[in-house]
């Protein structure tokens, strides 16, 4: 069975920080996606940034960046620069390119940035 | 930017009522789907839907469950006879091109009482 696990159900950062989010996941495809989703107090779910697991390169979205270890099924995400506005929930997230439509989520860590 | 919408925001309803969710996905897209969260849980997948049909659906969309596209934007989700259970948020979400990014709606809170 395909699993996503996050195993910082809570973690906070100081305004202008660094902070890293962790995400393994497991899975005997070779093909897939991963994702970062973000869930303000609002509850929508905002995508942050996206990797397919074909591309060695880590992806970057402004602020995020992904550290994607295929070896190792691991897919951290980095927030630089942290600012209020991050504070949310972020999932992890999980799609093999075929056979199923459907995503598999992490329970979820909940950031807090501090003023 | 295009956005899936989805109606009610928050609804309650009495146990053993019928209750229909409403998705506008985004306009180009192909494939919809239906996602719950149950509070303070993660997000699990409920069905997908492509070409007018349910192309897969989890352990969780029994036979209480529907969806329906009536007409050429809107994508429902009908459960027949609530249960306590069913008291979630539950996300409307689609994409234009299946493996590709799912976009969320903002989703519809259902409170059964």
């Amino acid at each position: 069975a395909q699993t996503v696990t996050q195993s910082q159900p809570e973690m906070s950062v100081q305004e202008a920080e660094t902070v890293t989010l962790s995400c393994t996941y497991d899975t005997s495809e070779s093909n897939y996606y991963l994702f970062w989703y973000k869930q303000p107090p609002s509850r929508q779910m905002i995508l942050v940034i996206r990797q397919e697991a074909y591309k060695q390169q880590n992806a970057t979205e402004n602020r995020f960046s992904v550290n994607f270890q295929k070896a190792a099924k691991s897919f951290s995400l980095k927030i630089s620069d942290s600012q209020l506005g991050d504070t949310a929930m972020y999932f992890c997230a999980f799609r093999p390119t075929s056979g199923t439509y459907k995503y598999i989520f992490g329970t979820g860590t909940r950031l807090k940035v501090l003023a | 930017e295009p956005e899936v919408t989805q109606t009610p925001s928050h609804q309650v309803t009495q146990m053993g009522q019928e209750v229909i969710l409403r998705c506008v996905p985004i306009s180009n897209h192909l494939y919809f789907y239906w996602y719950r969260q149950i509070l303070g849980q993660k997000v699990e997948f409920l069905v997908s839907f492509y070409n007018n049909e349910i192309s897969e659906k989890s352990e969780i969309f029994d036979d209480q469950f529907s969806v329906e596209r009536p007409d050429g934007s809107n994508f429902t989700l009908k459960i027949r006879s609530t249960k306590l259970e069913d008291s979630a948020m539950y996300f409307c979400a689609s994409d234009q091109d299946s493996g590709n990014t799912i976009y969320f709606g903002e989703g519809s809170w259902l409170t059964v009482v």
